[in-house]
C-alpha cells in the first residue's frame, strides 16, 4: 500500500543556515508530491508541489528535489528564518487522483 | 480571495453525542477532502467529495460520514462519539477533481469528554 515516511523527526538549524528536510515514499507509482508547513494551532500551509516528470522545482527560498530512483523527496529552505519553525509534512498521490498520503512530519526548530 | 473556512474552530462534546463540522472551500474549488490529525496517527484521510459525490473514503468506521452541497460546501458528521475521536479535523479544497494544489483550512479542534 501507499506510505510516506520521514528520516528525521526533528531538525534544529541556526538562523541564516540552509535547512534540508527529507522524505521517503514507498509507492513507486506515486507521481505527485506536496510539501506542507504546519505551525502550532494552524492548518497545513501549502509550500510547493512537484510532479514526477521533474526532479527539481524552486519557489521563494524553497527548493524541492525528487529522486525517483530511490523514492526520495527533500525540501530545502534557504537562509532559514525563525518564522520557518514549524512541522513540515510531505504528501504523495497518484496523479492527484488518489487521496494525499502524509508522512508523520518533521519538526524544524530555528535557533536565533 | 478567502481561504478554506472551517467552523466551528473548537468544540467540546461528551461521549455518545454526535457532531457536525462544516467546511467552505476556496471559491471556485469543487473538491473537498477531510482529514483527521492526531499526535499518534498523524494526518489520516477520511473522505473526499467532488461535485456532491464521494470519490474516495478512508479506513474509518461508519460513524464517520460526510456530504457535499451544490455550492461545494461540505459537512462531516461523527455519531456516537468516542474519546478516541478527539482530534483536529482538517478540510482541504482543490480546484478540479484531482488533489493537486490542495489548500487546508485551520481545522476544527474536537474534544470528546
Amino acid at each position: 500500500g501507499e506510505s510516506v515516511g520521514l528520516h528525521l523527526p526533528t531538525l534544529s538549524v541556526q538562523e541564516g543556515d540552509n535547512s534540508i528536510i527529507n522524505c521517503a515514499y514507498s509507492n513507486s507509482a506515486s507521481d505527485y508530491f506536496i510539501w506542507y508547513k504546519q505551525e502550532s494551532g494552524k492548518g497545513p500551509q501549502f509550500i510547493i508541489d512537484i510532479r514526477s516528470n521533474m526532479d527539481k522545482r524552486q519557489g521563494q527560498r524553497v527548493t524541492v528535489l525528487l529522486n525517483k530512483t530511490v523514492k526520495h523527496l527533500s525540501l530545502q529552505i534557504a537562509a532559514t528564518q525563525p518564522g520557518d519553525s514549524a512541522v513540515y509534512f510531505c504528501a504523495e498521490s497518484l496523479s492527484g487522483n488518489t487521496p494525499l498520503v502524509f508522512g508523520k512530519g518533521t519538526r524544524l526548530s530555528v535557533i536565533a | 480571495k478567502a481561504g478554506v473556512t472551517q467552523t466551528p474552530r473548537y468544540l467540546i462534546k461528551t461521549r455518545g453525542q454526535q457532531v457536525t463540522l462544516s467546511c467552505s472551500p476556496i471559491s471556485g474549488h469543487r473538491s473537498v477532502s477531510w482529514y483527521q490529525q492526531t499526535p499518534g496517527q498523524g494526518l489520516q484521510f477520511l473522505f473526499e467529495y467532488f461535485s456532491e459525490t464521494q470519490r474516495n473514503k478512508g479506513n474509518f468506521p461508519g460513524r464517520f460520514s460526510g456530504r457535499q452541497f451544490s455550492n461545494s460546501r461540505s459537512e462531516m458528521n461523527v455519531s456516537t462519539l468516542e474519546l478516541g475521536d478527539s482530534a483536529l479535523y482538517l478540510c482541504a479544497s482543490s480546484r478540479g477533481h484531482q488533489n493537486t494544489e490542495a489548500f487546508f483550512g485551520q481545522g476544527t479542534r474536537l474534544t470528546v469528554v
